[in-house]
């Protein structure tokens, strides 16, 4: 049973255009979300996170949106960047857990010039 | 300051061989994670650590044993490898107020 689901597996967008990647969740114990990136032939990076207490946290062109409600949480990028062409990995914690990540699937964004 | 070093990156092994995999960090991190990425099923946790001399087992853990003799070392075993075993591992460790710093991964293969 996928806790974590991350439903597009590709989306392609224009450079300077936004990316919205979305990720959505079953577990309504899950407290605290994460976005990774992840290169070919690397492990995943940490990008950017977010408390359920919070609905938005931004970073530089990194925002992420969480609606409880709808157990559903969004990666914005703008502007997209040819360099930001990877796999992305929605990530989510149970509070208390020893921070046992439990992913999703993964979406590979491509970036076009 | 390497982070998290995974050894070694490529390993190909016949069934039932067994081996090591190595992960070690300089962060001075308690928790340390073993990953596996198969296609179309994203990162699922082996086996975790909190601590040194203490092991506990993740989502997927038969097949895997763990030890954390030392802080900075954690190291995943196969015994007797099977073709399901074949993925890439991915060696995570964390600090206080930190995210997950990942290793690059040891990309294994049973035939």
């Amino acid at each position: 049973d996928q806790q974590v689901k991350q439903n597009s597996p590709s989306l392609s967008v224009q450079e300077g255009r936004i990316s919205i990647l979305n990720c959505d969740y079953t577990n309504s114990m899950f407290d605290y979300f994460l976005w990774y990136k992840k290169y070919p032939a690397e492990g995943p990076t940490f990008l950017i996170s977010i408390s359920s207490i919070k609905d938005k946290n931004e970073d530089g062109r990194f925002t992420v949106f969480l609606n409880k409600s709808a157990k559903h949480l969004s990666l914005h990028i703008v502007p997209s960047q040819p360099g930001d062409s990877a796999v992305y990995f929605c990530a989510a914690i149970i509070g208390g857990s020893n921070y046992k990540l439990t992913f999703g699937k993964g979406t590979l964004l491509t970036v076009n010039p | 300051n390497a982070g998290v070093t995974q050894t070694p990156k490529f390993r190909v092994l016949k069934t039932g061989q067994s081996m090591t995999l190595l992960c070690a960090q300089d962060m001075n991190h308690e928790y340390m994670y073993w990953y596996r990425q198969d296609p179309g099923m994203g990162l699922r946790l082996i086996h975790y650590s909190v601590g040194e001399g203490t092991t506990a087992k993740g989502e997927v853990p038969d097949g895997y044993n763990v030890s954390r003799l030392k802080k900075q070392n954690f190291l995943l075993g196969l015994e007797s490898a099977a073709p399901s075993q074949t993925s890439v591992y991915f060696c995570a460790s964390k600090g206080v107020g930190s995210p997950l710093h990942f290793g690059n991964g040891t990309r294994l293969t049973v035939t």
